[in-house]
């Protein structure tokens, strides 16, 4: 099942901030996170495991709430370089790793 | 190291046409997959390798074929191409099954006519 993810499309101005998210009607495993330029590869920013463990290695924050099966990822005082298409993936369980399923993204343009 | 590496960035087909693309990695990585994204889309997941000569279906696994003889390769092969397959494809790897960092290729983008 896809996750759904919103807004859609969300346009900023450098330093504001933003908040991106992700809901699946399964109960899951993991969320990861990823962020896709206009006309590259997807770059890996964060995962987030069930149970609260948080890994990533931008400065970027998330969250997961188990409850609602529910991820936001967080973008502060945002630059023009955080600019382009977020995509959250999401895994139900650990043991067959690699069906990871995404949603259809939320482009983030950040202005001058 | 070049990372994941794909041929040809860019393709034309003739419906019918049968076609491999080719995914490459030297980071020693065990699993491989190939993912397909469409215009405005997420990315769908085709098909996955966890290991040499292991391979399986994923999301939308009609109408290609894959297989995995060495660590380093991973082509996927359209058998019949058709413009449904018009698409921009994406090969990925990570360290091994439960790797949750996957390292994506450049990208090939198939145009079917």
């Amino acid at each position: 099942q896809q996750p759904v993810q919103s807004p859609q499309a969300v346009i900023l101005r450098e330093g504001e901030d933003a908040v991106i998210n992700c809901s699946s009607s399964k109960a899951l495993y993991s969320v990861h996170w990823y962020r896709q330029k206009h006309g590259e590869a997807p770059v890996f920013l964060m995962i987030l495991l069930k149970g609260g463990e948080q890994k990533g290695h931008e400065k970027i924050s998330a969250s997961f709430n188990e409850k609602k099966q529910q991820s936001s990822l967080y973008l502060t005082a945002s630059q023009l370089s955080y600019s382009g298409t977020y995509f959250c993936g999401t895994r139900i369980h650990n043991t067959n790793a690699g069906k990871s399923t995404f949603g259809d993204g939320t482009t983030l343009t950040v202005k001058p | 190291n070049a990372g994941v590496t794909q041929t040809p960035k860019f393709q034309v087909l003739k419906t019918g046409q049968s076609m491999t693309l080719q995914c490459a990695q030297d980071m020693n990585h065990e699993y491989m997959s190939w993912y397909r994204q469409d215009p405005g889309m997420g990315l769908r997941l085709i098909h996955y390798s966890v290991g040499a000569g292991i391979t399986d279906q994923g999301e939308v696994p009609n109408g290609y074929n894959v297989s995995r003889s060495t660590t380093e390769d991973f082509p996927l092969r359209l058998l019949s191409a058709a413009p449904s397959q018009t698409s921009v494809y994406f090969c990925a790897s990570s360290y091994d099954r439960y790797s949750y960092e996957q390292y994506f290729g450049p990208g090939t983008r198939l145009t079917v006519t």
